[in-house]
């Protein structure tokens, strides 16, 4: 079974829906992160959590919402989805208790088009 | 200008082939480096940390110089397997969290 694991894998939606997309993980990692992903644009950050009370914004964070329900699960919200916001999402986890404390690992990504 | 650039490519080169990538980062207070490798449509996953020291891991050689602010790269006798993405990472200083380049794209030939 995968460590880090994405739910849905691929969805289209029509602009101004809600969407969650969930992250699941059973490494045990406290820290969780959500990217997206674009073209020539690389990776970036939307938000991260190091620990279940504590969530930061990341680099592009305006549109999104995350939820750290508990230390293997963090979720990301498109409140109100609009099509600049299709993309590759990847949820990424790493542990701060390990000497490995920056490499991520990550989940198999959720394409997501809004219409 | 992007904390972490690498030329995005495509590198066409034969099988057995050495191919070489670099990457220059602009933040000084950078501590960890990673290669990662992403193919199409997947996720990135950790090829290599980069240490100023230099590591080898088979067929795979990375370099950090931290006076010029560049890592790299190097792949010897390249299969047909290793074409994909390669991504450059650094840590951003303090704050615990990787910046990634946006990759470059390897594709060996037969």
């Amino acid at each position: 079974d995968a460590d880090v694991t994405q739910t849905p894998r691929n969805r289209i939606t029509k602009t101004g829906k809600r969407i969650m997309l969930e992250c699941s993980q059973t490494k045990g990692h406290d820290r969780m992160y959500w990217y997206r992903q674009d073209p020539g644009l690389g990776l970036r950050l939307i938000y991260y959590s190091f620990d279940v009370k504590d969530i930061n914004k990341g680099e592009i964070s305006d549109g999104y919402s995350v939820s750290r329900q508990a230390q293997a699960k963090f979720s990301l919200s498109l409140e109100s989805a609009i099509p600049n916001q299709t993309a590759l999402y990847f949820c990424a986890t790493s542990d701060r208790t390990s000497g490995d404390t920056d490499t991520q690992y990550f989940g198999p990504g959720t394409r997501l088009t809004v219409l | 200008r992007k904390e972490v650039e690498q030329d995005p490519g495509p590198f066409n080169v034969p099988e057995g082939a050495t191919v070489a990538f670099n990457c220059t980062y602009s933040n000084s207070a950078s501590q960890s480096f990673f290669w990662y490798r992403q193919d199409c449509r997947k996720e990135p996953k950790l090829l290599m940390s980069v240490y100023s020291s230099g590591n080898e891991d088979g067929r795979f050689t990375a370099q950090l110089n931290r006076a010029s602010q560049y890592i790299s790269l190097l792949i010897r006798d390249s299969k047909l397997s290793d074409s994909a993405t390669y991504l450059c990472v650094g840590s951003g200083g303090n704050t615990d969290k990787l910046i990634f380049g946006t990759g470059t794209r390897l594709q060996v030939f037969p």
